[in-house]
């Protein structure tokens, strides 16, 4: 299972746009990187997932390069709600289940 | 569509009590892996049910257990209560396998006395 890592806390001002890195290096060729948003005393919510190059929906985006050993998740535009902590995930897609492995999380704080 | 909801919100128990923790998911979800949110060890993987069978365990003692009923519906237990499962205990959904998008529960939180 791929282990991920990613900074511990990271501060920015409104408006700012926010990117948030997350190291994979044994990520296997069956993994998919998933990007969670967790508020305190809530459950995580779904926010972006790829397998390579770029995605992007109505809440961010997200870069993995060729090699596939990081991503990086971009919030275009903070604000004070998205002070949160983010999770990057690595698992494995496949009708025989799989688990997913929460890393230490990254806590944003963003200021007015 | 109603989202997964976890019962009870808040539980409190004295040390060698046993526990039973419920989970409704998305209607149609068949996948429901439960999580154990702590400060200090962060969200670890208990174990995830799919059509009534265990397909994956983490690294917990024998004392948590799971089962999932044929709608779907899963209830986690945890025996012999200790002062560290003090935690959220967190509950996701997912149509097919634990690789797709996890819908989570807003968890129960469990307070060992």
């Amino acid at each position: 299972l791929a282990k991920t890592t990613q900074p511990i806390s990271m501060d920015s001002y409104e408006g700012q746009e926010v990117n948030i890195t997350c190291s994979h290096n044994n990520i296997a060729t069956n993994d998919y990187i998933t990007w969670y948003q967790q508020f305190p005393s809530q459950g995580p919510r779904f926010i972006i997932q790829g397998y390579k190059t770029k995605v992007t929906n109505e809440v961010a985006s997200l870069f993995i390069p060729a090699d596939r050993k990081s991503s990086t998740l971009s919030l275009p535009r903070v604000s004070l709600s998205d002070t949160a902590v983010y999770y990057c995930l690595v698992g494995e897609r496949n009708n025989q289940g799989g688990k997913l492995i929460f890393g230490q999380g990254t806590e944003l704080s963003v200021k007015p | 569509k109603a989202g997964v909801t976890q019962t009870p919100r808040y539980l409190i128990k004295t040390r060698g009590q046993q526990v039973t923790l419920s989970c409704s998911p998305i209607s149609g979800h068949r996948s429901v892996s439960w999580y154990q949110q702590t400060p200090g060890q962060g969200l670890q993987f208990l174990f995830e049910y799919f059509s009534e069978t265990q397909r994956n365990k983490g690294n917990f003692p024998g004392r948590f257990s799971g089962r999932q009923f044929s709608n779907s519906r899963s209830e986690m237990n945890v025996s012999t209560l200790e002062l560290g499962d003090s935690a959220l205990y967190l509950c996701a959904s997912s149509f097919g396998s634990s690789g797709e998008k996890l819908f989570f529960g807003s968890g129960t939180q469990l307070s060992v006395l």
